[in-house]
Parts: C-alpha cells; sequence; structure tokens
C-alpha cells in the first residue's frame, strides 16, 4: 500500500548538534508535508513540498523532496531545546489520499 | 493560532457513556477530518467531509458516529466504546479536500474505563 516508513523512530542529540531524518515510500507522492507535535497538541505544520527535488528552509529547518517522489527528508541544524517533541512526514498521493509517518521522537539534551 | 478549536481537551469515560468531540475551524476551509492517534502508530484517519457532506468513511466501527452541521463544525459521537479506543483524537481542516495542507487542532486524549 502506500505506507510511509520513517526513520529514525527516535533520536537523543546534544543541544547544538545537527538532526536528521527521513521519510521512504514504495509509492509515489506528490506533496510532502513535515509536522511537528509537542505534547499534549495537535500536529503543527513546519515545511510543505510540491515539486521533486524541492528544497525548502523555514529557520533552522530544511526539507526536500525527493526527486524520485518516493522519500522526503527533514534536517534541522544548530538543534536547541525547543526542538524537542515528535516530527511526522505525510505524503499525498494523486488520488488525494494523505498518509502518515509513525513519527520521529526527538530528545536534546542541553 | 492553527484556527482549529477542540473541546473537550481530556476525557473520561466507561464504556456505557455516550460522549461527545467537538471541533470548529475559523479558516474558512471547506474540507475537515478525525484522526485517531495511538501511541507510536502513525495518524489512522477516520472521517472526511467536503462541504458539509462525508465523503470518505475507513471502516470505522458505528461506535464511532460524526456529524457535520456546517464547513466550520464537526463532531464525533461516541457510544458504548471500548477501552482500546482510548487515544489522542485529532480533527484537522484544509482548504479543499485533497488540495491545501492540514491544519490540525490540539487533540481531545480520550479514555475509555
Amino acid at each position: 500500500g502506500q505506507q510511509l516508513n520513517q526513520s529514525p523512530q527516535s533520536m537523543f542529540i546534544q543541544e547544538g548538534e545537527d538532526v536528521s531524518m527521513n521519510c521512504t515510500s514504495s509509492s509515489i507522492f506528490n506533496t510532502w508535508l513535515w509536522y511537528k507535535q509537542e505534547p499534549g497538541e495537535g500536529p503543527v505544520l513546519l515545511i510543505a513540498l510540491y515539486k521533486a527535488g524541492e528544497l525548502t528552509s523555514n529557520g533552522r529547518l530544511t526539507a526536500q523532496f525527493g526527486i524520485t517522489r518516493k522519500d522526503s527528508f527533514l534536517n534541522i541544524s544548530a538543534s536547541i531545546p525547543s526542538d524537542v517533541g515528535i516530527y511526522f512526514c505525510a505524503g499525498r498521493s494523486n488520488n488525494n489520499d494523505m498518509r502518515f509517518g509513525a513519527g520521529t521522537r526527538l530528545t536534546v539534551k542541553p | 493560532e492553527t484556527g482549529v478549536t477542540q473541546t473537550p481537551r481530556h476525557l473520561v469515560m466507561g464504556m456505557t457513556n455516550k460522549k461527545s468531540l467537538k471541533c470548529e475551524q475559523h479558516l474558512g476551509h471547506n474540507a475537515m477530518y478525525w484522526y485517531k492517534q495511538s501511541a507510536k502508530k502513525p495518524l489512522e484517519l477516520m472521517f472526511v467531509y467536503s462541504l458539509e457532506e462525508r465523503v470518505e468513511n475507513n471502516s470505522v466501527p458505528s461506535r464511532f458516529s460524526p456529524e457535520c452541521p456546517n464547513s466550520s463544525h464537526l463532531f464525533l459521537h461516541l457510544h458504548t466504546l471500548q477501552p482500546e479506543d482510548s487515544a489522542l483524537y485529532l480533527c484537522a481542516s484544509s482548504q479543499q479536500r485533497g488540495a491545501g495542507e492540514q491544519f490540525f487542532g490540539p487533540g481531545t486524549r480520550l479514555t475509555v474505563l
């Protein structure tokens, strides 16, 4: 099906380090979205990608839409304690179905 | 800030209770969604409404009953739930179904005893 495999499941990093996470699928998507969810809150949209190869930044966050349209990655540079949370990828296919990854739980140690 | 609100934020109910979750979006969107979020699992889409019509129902048990009286409001009526239904229930909206980003509410944390 259109499962999204998101990795890693969790990361424990030191403040100041860079972070990279990705999502892959066996299916093609025409939109990739990255969300962040903090405890007790709903997911908040960070970055939206609409074209294969597209590279988009939002502050210290950078995301790319893979050229094969089957993957996307999110990088966070110079992490800070408030980056803690769960990061989700989501992909929308041509039939308008939206699929979500299981999330990457990020812990940042000061 | 997200423009999507949900009430209540927390709900504890017994298996024989009837309760309702409410979602309201202030973004002028035409599509609204209910998702179930369980620990360490991807979001599960439950229902999709477009212009107040239900357009998708992903094999959700009948003990969950959605209602969309207008494009700004969405309800999820709960009846005779099971403990495994305990989860975070998220509402989302988007400009159109299948177009534009989905914006989420804060969720209702449901515990079924």
